[in-house]
């Protein structure tokens, strides 16, 4: 099991540019997430998916779109990228049941310049 | 609004002592509180998992306590060595999909 994967693992923007972040997992999870990470700041959320079909908004969904793809994949999307989009970001996956423990990919580190 | 205070500064210890972290936080009631592992350039790594109704629980060499009228939890490491160093975040929910996580408590454990 390769657990939960992404792609690209770097990746390098100027300003206006689009790009989307791959996430997949093979654990068979229901609930998947993106979160971005930045220096002093905790993991906030971006948006998720609770199953199949279906994806809300996190803490910070301003910027960004996704698509659940199908059970396996959710992609997360920067349509017009900019400077305060540089972060590290994170998909996570969970079982989609209550306390559920949370399954996280190696991250993407993105720059925008 | 719901806020997550770990120590922004890093634990130093020495080998085989014990390190404890603090998670602190206000403004909600969580359900159950979670604490991972981060190491550098990784994702978090998921460790235990505490209950509301739990106020103590082990696994090996790591123990939580939770603590509902302080609203803290505190993580142990004892016999701590070199290869716990890294981040450690704590997580409290309120059962929903959107987990609220801490900034994390770097660890530094010197052999």
């Amino acid at each position: 099991n390769a657990g939960v994967t992404q792609t690209p693992k770097f990746q390098v923007l100027k300003t206006g540019q689009s790009m989307t972040l791959q996430c997949a997992q093979d654990m068979n999870h229901n609930s998947m997430y993106w979160y971005r990470q930045d220096p002093g700041m905790g993991l906030r959320l971006i948006y998720y998916s609770a199953s199949e079909g279906t994806t809300d908004k996190g803490e910070v969904p301003n910027g960004y779109n996704v698509s659940r793809l199908n059970k396996r994949e959710f992609s997360l999307r920067l349509e017009s990228a900019a400077p305060s989009q540089t972060s590290v970001y994170f998909c996570a996956s969970g079982t989609g049941t209550t306390q559920e423990t949370q399954y996280f990919g190696p991250g993407t580190r993105l720059l925008v310049l | 609004s719901q806020k997550i205070e770990q120590n922004s500064e890093a634990l130093n210890i020495q080998e085989g002592k014990t390190a404890t972290l603090t998670c602190n936080y206000t403004n909600y009631s969580p359900a159950y509180l979670q604490w991972y592992r981060q190491d550098p350039g990784r994702g978090p790594v998921f460790l235990l998992l505490i209950r509301e109704n739990e106020k103590e629980k082990r696994k090996e060499r790591l123990k939580v306590t939770f603590d509902t009228t302080l609203k803290q939890s505190l993580f142990h490491i004892t016999a701590s060595q070199p290869a716990d160093s890294a981040t450690y975040l704590c997580a409290p929910n309120t059962g929903g999909f959107k987990t609220i996580f801490g900034a994390g408590t770097r660890l530094f454990v010197k052999a």
